[in-house]
């Protein structure tokens, strides 16, 4: 069936240091690797994405890394700022050509 | 700037007291989406319109239903809304229905049930 894991749950980091979130997802056809950030209070709005025809992508301080062979993709943040504390969900389509979000991982960057 | 109106921000019903949630949109997008968020889960899908075309998650209960008279707004309807119904309601809109394209949120109507 379809199924998206997303760790962790929760997450702590200094500020400046870097964050990891993965996605782990079920279906070999999916081909599409978005990646939302979700404040207090907002809709999530997407951050940074990429297709399956890339392993990795970079804008400034975030980046995705697609690992096709295992079925998961990862979000890497660096150099980490207060106003990167947020709700991060993953969200791989589906060959039935839908979008499943992931659990979500809490990160709070501490002074 | 283009955006993702939802009103009201805050609702409060009493069970099974009929409510409706706006959406609007000025993007010009094809396709709405409501989905239901309920403390620390994941946003799931409710049900979309892809212009005037609904289209139905298989596990939305029947209390749940959608209307969408033109292209700008959609509104949900809970006809009796139940204690498990309390949750964010987040609206997103997106060109097509592909899975390949950026969904545009709205900050969500939080509802609570009395």
């Amino acid at each position: 069936g379809e199924n998206v894991e997303q760790h962790p749950s929760t997450l702590s980091v200094q500020e400046g240091d870097s964050a990891v979130i993965k996605c782990t997802y079920s279906d070999s056809a999916s081909n599409y690797f978005p990646w939302y950030k979700q404040e207090l209070g907002k809709g999530p709005q997407l951050i940074i994405d990429i297709r399956s025809n890339v392993g990795e992508k970079k804008d400034q301080r975030i980046a995705v890394t697609l690992n096709k062979t295992a079925k998961h993709f990862s979000l890497h943040i660096t150099e980490t700022q207060p106003e990167d504390s947020a709700v991060y969900f993953c969200a791989p389509n589906f060959r039935d050509d839908k979008i499943i979000f992931g659990k979500g991982t809490r990160l709070h960057i501490l002074p | 700037d283009a955006m993702v109106i939802q009103n009201p921000r805050y609702q409060v019903t009493q069970f099974g007291k009929p409510v409706t949630l706006s959406c609007s949109q000025t993007l010009n997008h094809n396709v709405m989406y409501w989905y239901q968020q309920k403390s620390s889960q994941a946003p799931k899908l409710l049900f979309h319109y892809y212009d005037k075309d609904f289209n139905n998650e298989a596990d939305t209960p029947d209390n749940f239903q959608s209307r969408r008279p033109n292209t700008s707004f959609c509104f949900l309807d809970i006809r009796s809304p139940g204690l498990g119904d309390a949750a964010m309601y987040l609206c997103a809109t997106s060109r097509d229905p592909s899975s390949y394209n950026e969904q545009f949120f709205g900050p969500g109507t939080r509802l609570t049930v009395l």
